[in-house]
């Protein structure tokens, strides 16, 4: 089994909102990455969780917060996002340093 | 940082010829090279991957090649069919070491297999 799984699938969101994002997996991975892809583009490194610990933070700014309350989980919370952070959200998950990641199918955002 | 460029934008082919995807990378420490096919509304899928002590790898229609002293690596499918149309990324690790590292993508090819 290689899913990792997101959920909401589609979420709108006002600029005041605050909102989360959830990403699962059941592999016994022990890396966790979210990354952020606009249309006809290519996926963009955001954050990256190693034995739940936050190893790389792409200068991403603070309106989005990573989480990874356990090894199977991690979260993103937005908070005052703006109109041009519409995109879709990939979480994906790999077993150690240099292994093959799967991504899960994504949560396309839409802040209005 | 890592660089990672991706040729052509976009390629089209007659079903059942061959498609060929080429990527150059900067970073002279990155070390392993996944090929990743997306389609429409999904996330991207894990299609073939090599590593740098390896200068060529095949699965059925699908085979990479990497040279490393060039710094480029290329994707081959043979025998195209109309389920292969999406677009494809390459990718490089981005070799930070100390922990999991991120890949840095190609911007993609869409490749669109004519019947």
């Amino acid at each position: 089994d290689t899913e990792v799984t997101q959920t909401p699938k589609h979420l709108v969101m006002g600029m005041t909102n605050k909102k989360s994002l959830k990403c699962e997996q059941h592999m016994g991975h022990r890396a966790m990455y979210w990354y952020k892809q606009k249309a006809k583009k290519p996926p963009e490194l955001m954050f990256v969780y190693s034995y739940e610990k936050l190893s790389i933070n792409e200068s991403v700014p603070s309106r989005f917060s990573p989480e990874c309350p356990n090894s199977s989980l991690l979260n993103l919370h937005l908070h005052a996002l703006q109109p041009e952070d519409s995109a879709l959200y990939l979480c994906a998950s790999s077993q150690d340093l240099l292994r093959t990641q799967y991504f899960g199918p994504g949560t396309r955002l839409l802040v209005l | 940082g890592e660089n990672v460029e991706q040729h052509p934008s976009t390629l089209s082919v007659q079903e059942g010829d061959s498609a060929v995807i080429k990527c150059t990378y900067s970073d002279s420490a990155s070390n392993y090279f996944p090929w990743y096919k997306q389609e429409l509304g999904k996330g991207p899928q894990l299609i073939i991957d090599i590593r740098s002590n390896v200068g060529e790898k095949k699965d059925q229609r699908i085979a990479v090649t990497l040279n490393k002293t060039a710094k480029h690596f290329s994707l081959h499918i043979t025998e195209t069919q109309p389920e292969d149309s999406a677009v494809y990324f390459c990718a490089a690790s981005t070799g930070r070491g100390g922990g999991a590292d991120g890949l840095t993508f190609g911007k993609g090819t869409h490749l669109i297999i004519q019947p």
